[in-house]
């Protein structure tokens, strides 16, 4: 299974301020997702990072405030905008790779605080 | 949006008991898969069930899944203070590519 490290692992951030976490994985995958779980709550599905093309984001999300990069088949970043204290949250950053493109590894996440 | 629904939300057994957790969903799968998460951590990946398998085993851990019924069921037998985590069912949609869609999850605590 890959081995996925996210970057940083938590932060404090002032409102009005942006924050970008890097996902690192160990070897080539074909899809990466960003997900956000805010406390107490489930995951939920912030975009479908593409390599070499614009992420795709679900409905709720956009790009202004969630900028998505992709450069390659196993480094993605997200940035988190223009903070809120709404937007603490863990973001997740998950990987399907190629041997099986069903199942899904996590990275540890980061814990993300906006005061 | 969340396609599934976990019953209980929360769990509390002794050691030694089993626990068991559903799921129910809404729309057509390819898979449904169940993850565990301690405490704020990263997901670790459990399980996958896929929609034209009825039962699966691994160590301690039993899944079934009723397509007829849009539900399915974990079970962890002989719990330990160590399965105290976070549980969650997410699905695999049928449409290409597309990422899993989790549950609420359950919390469940084993006290020894």
């Amino acid at each position: 299974s890959a081995v996925i490290s996210q970057k940083p692992s938590r932060d404090i951030c002032q409102r009005g301020t942006s924050l970008t976490i890097q996902c690192q994985v160990d070897s080539q995958v074909t899809m990466m997702f960003w997900y956000r779980q805010q406390p107490g709550q489930s995951l939920t599905l912030i975009a479908t990072a593409n390599q070499g093309s614009e992420a795709t984001y679900e409905s709720g999300f956009v790009i202004d405030k969630f900028p998505i990069s992709r450069p390659n088949l196993t480094f993605s970043t997200l940035t988190v905008s223009n903070m809120s204290p709404e937007d603490s949250s863990i973001y997740l950053c998950s990987v399907t790779d190629r041997a099986s493109t069903d199942t899904q590894y996590f990275g540890p996440g980061t814990r993300l605080t906006v005061l | 949006s969340q396609q599934g629904e976990e019953d209980p939300q929360a769990l509390s057994i002794q050691e030694g008991e089993n626990a068991t957790m559903n799921c129910s969903y809404k729309t057509s799968i390819n898979n449904l898969q169940w993850y565990r998460q301690n405490s704020g951590r990263g997901l670790v990946h459990l399980i996958l069930i896929r929609s034209n398998e009825r039962e699966k085993h691994s160590g301690r851990l039993r899944v079934t899944l009723d397509t007829s019924k849009k539900s399915s069921s974990l079970l962890i037998t002989a719990s330990r203070a160590a399965d105290t985590a976070s549980y969650f069912c997410a699905t695999k949609t049928i449409q290409a590519g597309t990422a899993l869609i989790f549950g609420k999850g359950t919390t469940l605590s084993v006290s020894s």
